[in-house]
């Protein structure tokens, strides 16, 4: 066990609507990171927070994606008017920084766009 | 910028045989190198990292890997594979310092035969 959960595990939707994942970490990552993996890739880097910053956005990020880190806690993802290229598992990392360096990952949304 | 290059999509090995997965970085700087596991259903797991120091590093589950800079290599090995090692293994390095984003590879799927 990371210590690190996403909910949903799993996310079924149609082209056009909004969709909102969450990552809950533990309480000693500072830093939260985003990937996304489609099928056969490896992750790609999306975003990431140090505490409640934004630190750094992917180009991968387009317009319609968007972050947050409120409280310096959990993140939520979010993506509006989904297209069928959104398909993919969005991965979800926290990080102790000073510490080991270890990425811990979340199991994991799978989000599916019909 | 930064890349991974794992060569190998699918390696079949049998089980109790030794185990060698390829990974080449492209990186101007000191390379923070990490392998990471990735079973069916389960989130990525860390195996071992390379940051600086002694070039062979020892893993978790009986891994390790060798970091070569003259060949831009830090390829997994492990002397005799076990059922429980099939899974997808992606290599990545740090996009600037440890405590940073990753780069992926598009990852190894290992299959173990009997």
């Amino acid at each position: 066990d990371t210590g690190v959960s996403q909910d949903p595990r799993h996310k079924i939707t149609k082209r056009g609507q909004n969709v909102t994942f969450r990552c809950d970490p533990i309480s000693e990552h500072n830093r939260l990171y985003w990937y996304r993996q489609t099928l056969g890739q490896g992750p790609e880097f999306l975003t990431y927070f140090q505490n409640e910053a934004q630190l750094e956005k992917s180009r991968l990020l387009s317009d319609r994606f968007s972050a947050e880190r409120p409280k310096g806690s959990f993140s939520t993802l979010e993506i509006q008017r989904t297209e069928q290229g959104d398909s993919a598992m969005y991965l979800c990392a926290g990080q102790t920084s000073g510490g080991s360096n270890e990425q811990f990952f979340g199991p994991g949304t799978r989000l599916t766009v019909l | 910028a930064q890349s991974v290059t794992q060569p190998d999509i699918h390696i079949t090995v049998s089980e109790g045989a030794s185990l060698e997965l390829r990974c080449n970085y492209s990186y101007g700087a000191t390379p923070y190198l990490f392998w990471y596991v990735q079973s069916p259903g389960q989130g990525l797991q860390l195996l071992l990292k390379y940051f600086s120091g002694d070039t062979l590093v020892q893993g978790i589950k009986g891994f390790e890997a060798e970091f070569k800079r003259s060949q831009s290599s830090f390829n997994l090995r492990k002397p005799s594979v076990h059922w429980s090692d099939a899974a997808e293994y992606f290599c990545a390095v740090a996009l600037y310092s440890g405590n940073t984003p990753l780069v992926f590879g598009k990852g190894t799927r290992l299959s173990v035969i009997a």
